[in-house]
């Protein structure tokens, strides 16, 4: 069965350095992914997506990740960390059809 | 366009009571999910529509549940009787067809229901 796996529950970065946010996923196939932010009392928003070609994908806010096929990750990424980047980040899976199996969540917090 | 729109944006109610979420997803897309978030089992996929025909609704937690789409425009989600269980926040997403527009959906601001 397709899923994804955020191993981390908290990430704290402080303002201005680099943030990684982790995200691994299971496999039978070539597989859709996607990140995804929840701002506080908001719906999600999408930040960007992987389907095919270059390995690094650029997306909204700066914000960039990394597919790894080897490593089965898709990690997010961005080079200075602002604290209004402080959110809930969700990677997602799709195998083809529309829907998407989302993680269970990172939260993020940017210390000024 | 103004968005996923659903309402109402907050619901309290009592146990056993019949509550009703709207939605009405982005003109012209043809894809409309229903999900819900809690802290113990993060967000769910309850249920699918494609062009107003539900397509999946095996995330529907049980009969008491419904869901809707009488018209491109408009959904509904039904709990009858409301349970405590309950209580979460309902968010609505649609999508568009496309390659490039594929699983890009866009959600509404949530309803969050409180079921005392």
């Amino acid at each position: 069965a397709q899923s994804v796996a955020q191993p981390e529950d908290q990430v704290n970065v402080a303002e201005g350095n680099p943030l990684t946010v982790k995200c691994t996923y299971s496999v039978s196939g070539n597989p859709y992914l996607f990140w995804y932010v929840q701002y506080p009392n908001r719906g999600l928003q999408f930040l960007l997506k992987y389907i095919t070609g270059d390995n690094l994908v650029k997306g909204s806010y700066g914000f960039e990740a990394e597919f790894n096929k080897s490593q089965t990750s898709f990690h997010l990424k961005k080079p200075s960390a602002l604290v209004s980047d402080s959110a809930l980040y969700f990677c997602a899976v799709n195998f083809g059809n529309e829907k998407l199996t989302f993680g269970t969540g990172t939260r993020l917090t940017i210390i000024p | 366009d103004a968005g996923v729109i659903q309402s109402p944006r907050h619901e309290v109610t009592e146990m056993g009571q019949e509550v009703t979420l709207r939605c009405k997803p982005i003109s012209g897309h043809d894809y409309l999910f229903w999900y819900r978030q809690t802290m113990m089992r993060g967000l769910e996929l309850l249920i699918y529509f494609n062009n107003n025909v539900p397509i999946d609704d095996s995330g529907m937690p049980e009969d008491r549940f419904s869901a809707k789409m009488p018209n491109a425009s408009f959904s509904t989600l039904k709990i009858q009787p409301s349970e405590p269980r309950d209580s979460a926040v309902y968010f609505c997403a649609s999508s568009s067809p496309g390659v490039l527009a594929k699983n890009i959906q866009y959600f509404g601001a949530g309803t969050r229901l409180s079921v005392l």
